[in-house]
C-alpha cells in the first residue's frame, strides 16, 4: 500500500486561481514535506512541517497538517504560469532515514 | 541553497553493456545519498540508500548485483546499471541529505534509454 498518496493525480486551473492538493499517509511520521517538479528535472524542496505544526505559510504557498486524519493539504494561492509543474508530498517516517513519496499532483496553470 | 550535480543528463546505450551516473553534492557533505527511478507520470521509486563509507541498503524487489551503488565520499556516489537491457530505460534521480538536515537536495536526473 501507498504511504503517501495525493489527489487529484491532475489540476488544471486558470492564471490567478488558488490551487489546492492533497496527500494522506498511513503511519506515524516525523515530518511532511513537499515537492515540486518541473518536467525531466529533478525535485525541488518547497516546504516542511512537522508533526506537532498544523500550518505553515511560505511566500504564496500554504501547508497544512492534520496527524488525526493523516493528511496534509498544500495551497498554492493566485497561481501563475510557471507554477507548472508536478508537486509531491513526502513523509519522513519515525525511526526511518528514507522520504516516502507520494504520487503526485501535476498542475497545470492555464495563461 | 545546496547544490547537487547529476551527470550525465541523458545516456543511450547498447543492451548488455554498463551506465555509470554520478551524483555529486558540490556545497556540502552528503551523509547520506538516495537513489530513485522515475517512470512518466509517475512517482519515485527509491532503489537504495547509501550512507558514506558503507554499503547500500536496498529496496525490496531492487537487484543490488544489477544496481551498483558506491558512496566511497561525502560529495559522490555513483549508480552503475550493469548488463544494462531496455527495460531499464527509465529516469533515475538522485537526492542527497547533509548531518542534521531534514530536507532533500537533489540532481537533475538521467533519462537513460537502453537500446
Amino acid at each position: 500500500s501507498q504511504q503517501g498518496e495525493e489527489d487529484p493525480q491532475a489540476l488544471s486551473i486558470q492564471e490567478g486561481e488558488n490551487a489546492t492538493m492533497n496527500c494522506s499517509y498511513k503511519t506515524s511520521i516525523n515530518n511532511l514535506q513537499w515537492y515540486r517538479q518541473n518536467s525531466g528535472r529533478g525535485l525541488v524542496h518547497l516546504i516542511l512541517i512537522r508533526s506537532n505544526e498544523r500550518e505553515k505559510h511560505s511566500g504564496r504557498l500554504r501547508v497544512t497538517l492534520d496527524t488525526s486524519k493523516k493528511s496534509s493539504s498544500l495551497l498554492i494561492t493566485a497561481s501563475r504560469a510557471a507554477d507548472t509543474a508536478s508537486y509531491f508530498c513526502a513523509t519522513k517516517i519515525q525511526g526511518a532515514q528514507k522520504l516516502v513519496f507520494g504520487q503526485g499532483t501535476r498542475l497545470t496553470i492555464n495563461p | 541553497g545546496a547544490v547537487v550535480s547529476q551527470h550525465p543528463s541523458r545516456v543511450i546505450c547498447k543492451s548488455g553493456t554498463s551506465v555509470k551516473i554520478e551524483c555529486r553534492s558540490l556545497d556540502f557533505q552528503a551523509t547520506t545519498m538516495f537513489w530513485y527511478r522515475q517512470f512518466p507520470k509517475q512517482s519515485l521509486m527509491l532503489m537504495a540508500t547509501s550512507n558514506e563509507g558503507s554499503k547500500a541498503t536496498y529496496e525490496q524487489g531492487v537487484e543490488k548485483d544489477k544496481f551498483l551503488i558506491n558512496h566511497a565520499s561525502l560529495t559522490l556516489s555513483t549508480l552503475t546499471v550493469t548488463s544494462a537491457h531496455p527495460e531499464d530505460s527509465s529516469f533515475y534521480i538522485c537526492s542527497a541529505l547533509s548531518k542534521g538536515n531534514e530536507k532533500l537536495f537533489f540532481g537533475s536526473g538521467t533519462q537513460l534509454s537502453v537500446l
